[in-house]
């Protein structure tokens, strides 16, 4: 079975720098998904940013990108010019690129944001 | 404006009582789920249903029912047999082929004491 750890319970950041957030995933698999979410204190999951195992190039989303190491079964969400908003639990989640597409998420990481 | 609501968003029972929470959405997505969130971890898989009038079990389904008898709705009970029911509940959707990205409501907070 799939699994994905995220090590950091909490981080913290200071307004306009960056921050890296990580997740490892375990699987025998080659096709999966890879994705982040964002809870906000509203509590609503917000899709972040997803990554095909197939490709090669991270992705990116105005601030938000990810350093994808296939081999190493790698997936760390770097926030960059970080903003007061971006403060919220971030989940680190992985779904199989064949079958029946549960979504296996990590326990979280606590985003801080201080001005 | 499409998306999924979930009421209430929070809800009370006293132990022993059946409660369901609604989920509907207007996505038009074939797929729904429903996921529970407890302090500390992650969100754990308790039904899913891909297509109306089916459904399989997640996870964690003990103690828990839903139905599908439309394509917009995927109510879920929380039964007096599940052990822990106060947690945040969560209701999710997606399309079956394609992107499968999963779009997910507001969530239901329940307490039962």
């Amino acid at each position: 079975a799939q699994t994905v750890t995220q090590s950091q319970p909490e981080m913290s950041v200071q307004e306009a720098e960056t921050v890296t957030l990580s997740c490892t995933y375990d699987t025998s698999e080659s096709d999966y998904y890879l994705f982040w979410y964002k809870q906000p204190p509203s509590r609503q999951m917000i899709l972040v940013i997803r990554q095909e195992a197939y490709k090669q190039q991270n992705a990116t989303e105005n601030r938000f990108s990810v350093n994808f190491q296939k081999a190493a079964k790698s997936f760390s969400l770097k926030i960059s010019d970080s903003q007061l908003g971006d403060a919220a639990m971030y989940f680190c989640a992985y779904r199989s690129g064949t079958g029946f597409q549960k979504l296996v998420f990590g326990t979280g990481t606590r985003l801080l944001v201080s001005p | 404006d499409g998306g999924i609501t979930q009421s209430p968003k929070y809800l009370f029972r006293k132990e022993g009582q059946n409660v369901t929470l609604s989920c509907e959405q207007n996505l038009n997505h074939d797929a729904m789920y429903w996921y529970r969130q407890d302090p500390g971890q992650g969100l754990r898989l308790i039904y899913y249903s891909q297509i109306v009038n089916d459904f399989q079990k997640g996870d964690i389904a003990e103690g828990y029912s839903v139905s599908r008898e439309k394509k917009e709705s995927f109510p879920l009970t929380v039964t007096s047999a599940q052990k822990n029911p106060t947690a945040f509940y969560l209701c999710a959707s997606s399309t079956w082929t394609g992107n499968y990205e999963q779009y997910f409501g507001p969530g239901t907070r329940l307490t039962v004491t």
